[in-house]
């Protein structure tokens, strides 16, 4: 199988701090990583788009300074929060797509990790 | 403006008959059509997709049906089992090429009672 994990899976920081999450593909090459955001009972929403070796696409409202995206490697990209506030608290889940393959249904998630920001 | 809908928050049925889990979209420019299944404080997990030229796809207990005039898509889960008792989430693309990305409609959380 297809296995992503990320790292924190739950973060406690303190406002104004930075967090970096880690998305890593373990078993397979990920050329393509999603980062989402889901709020309590809400949906997944697409926070921005990273290829291997380029910058991020952001979605629309997404704070691209707040928010920092690298995906330094086919197995790793990071998530930095940047100046974390309350609102900020989340769950954030990775996807990964294989680079071997084209079809949209091999992107495969992350567990997420849980931000609470005090 | 949500393109993605399911209008079914939650769903309760019980363990060995049919769960029928609906998804509504919007943009006619979606192709590429898929199931996921989260657990809480987990990611979401693949369970199924069908692209537009199809009207059904199955797997063992699962089969999405996809009537495009309609804009409407839907799980089917026989016989449910408590296993499955999860959030649902139903998502959309254009296309299905590398770098897609895709719509993930609000989710409806499915129990199934023993």
């Amino acid at each position: 199988g297809a296995v992503v994990s990320q790292h924190p899976s739950w973060v406690i920081c303190k406002s104004g701090t930075s967090v970096k999450i880690e998305c890593r593909s373990l078993d397979f090459q990920a050329t393509t990583m999603f980062w989402y955001r889901q709020f309590p009972k809400q949906s997944l929403m697409l926070m921005a788009t990273s290829n291997e070796g380029s910058k991020a696409t952001y979605e629309q409202g997404v704070e691209k300074d707040k928010f920092l995206i690298n995906h330094a490697s086919l197995t790793l990209s990071t998530l930095t929060v940047t100046s974390a506030h309350p609102e900020d608290s989340s769950f954030y889940i990775c996807s990964a797509r294989r680079a071997d393959r084209g079809r949209a249904d091999t992107q495969y998630f992350g567990p997420g990790t849980r931000l609470t920001v005090l | 403006d949500q393109q993605v809908k399911q209008n079914s928050p939650s769903l309760s049925v019980q363990e060995g008959r049919i769960s029928i889990l609906n998804c509504d979209y919007t943009n006619s420019m979606f192709d590429y059509f898929l199931w996921y299944k989260k657990y809480p404080a987990e990611g979401p997990t693949f369970l199924i997709s069908i692209s537009s030229i199809k009207d059904k796809n199955e797997d063992g207990r699962f089969t999405v049906f996809l009537n495009k005039s309609a804009k409407h898509l839907s799980l089917h889960i026989v016989p449910s089992q408590p296993g499955d008792s999860a959030v649902y989430f139903c998502a959309a693309s254009v296309g299905m090429n590398y770098g897609q990305n895709f719509v993930f409609g609000p989710g409806t959380r499915l129990s199934v009672l023993p």
